[in-house]
């Protein structure tokens, strides 16, 4: 099955610096790549998605790369404030069938 | 977008007992699934439940420790049976929103076991 691999379990920041988190995935068929926000005590959201078919997408201050034949994605997060500071899941998907990544945990020091 | 009501939030269980976990669903769904949050852990999935089937399990996980019931399409439970100390953790059910991607979650029911 698909196993999902993640980079750095802990980021510590400057306010204002940017900050990256590098999955890789061993499926191939996986087609839909998730990124998820947890803040302390609250359920995991969505924060941004790229399909299989893109290579990269921007949302704001977040952005998320792909590459499918080395596959790996990434989460960009440029100008971080200390409210982006939680837990970051990646995952990967196929045919309803999404595997988490560890986890990154991100702190934003003001 | 799915709104999902869970609960309990938390509870304290003795050794040896069970707790049943609820999830509603604003929405009918095809698929609902259980995962277990370890502290400063990942998301692990448990099992997959489908309205009138019975649920798929992970490996690891074995319908005796965690029987599931899907009685319609928007509702689902999960009980933890059996209660060890080692089955402390936060349980989270999850749909997947309109065209099977996005993953919604309920708030979580944060267990601990004495």
């Amino acid at each position: 099955g698909e196993n999902v691999e993640q980079h750095p379990s802990t980021l510590s920041v400057q306010e204002g610096d940017s900050a990256v988190i590098k999955c890789t995935y061993s499926d191939s068929a996986s087609n839909y790549f998730p990124w998820y926000k947890q803040e302390l005590g609250k359920r995991p959201q969505l924060i941004i998605d790229i399909r299989s078919n893109v290579g990269e997408k921007k949302d704001q201050r977040i952005a998320v790369t792909l590459n499918k034949t080395a596959k790996h994605f990434s989460l960009h997060i440029t100008e971080t404030q200390p409210e982006d500071s939680a837990v970051y899941f990646c995952a990967a998907s196929k045919d309803n069938d999404m595997r988490f990544g560890a986890g990154t945990r991100l702190t934003v020091k003001p | 977008s799915a709104v999902i009501s869970q609960k309990p939030s938390r509870d304290i269980c003795q050794r040896g007992t069970s707790l049943t976990i609820q999830c509603q669903v604003d929405s009918q769904v095809t698929m609902m699934f259980w995962y277990r949050q370890q502290p400063g852990q990942s998301l692990t999935l448990i099992a997959t439940a489908n309205q009138g089937s019975e649920a798929t399990y992970e490996s690891g996980f074995v319908i005796d420790k965690f029987p599931i019931s899907r009685p319609n399409l928007t509702f689902s439970t999960l009980t933890v049976s059996n209660l060890s100390p080692e089955d402390s953790s936060i349980y989270l059910c999850s749909v997947l929103g309109t065209g099977g991607t996005e993953a919604f979650f309920g708030q979580g029911t944060r267990l601990t076991v004495v």
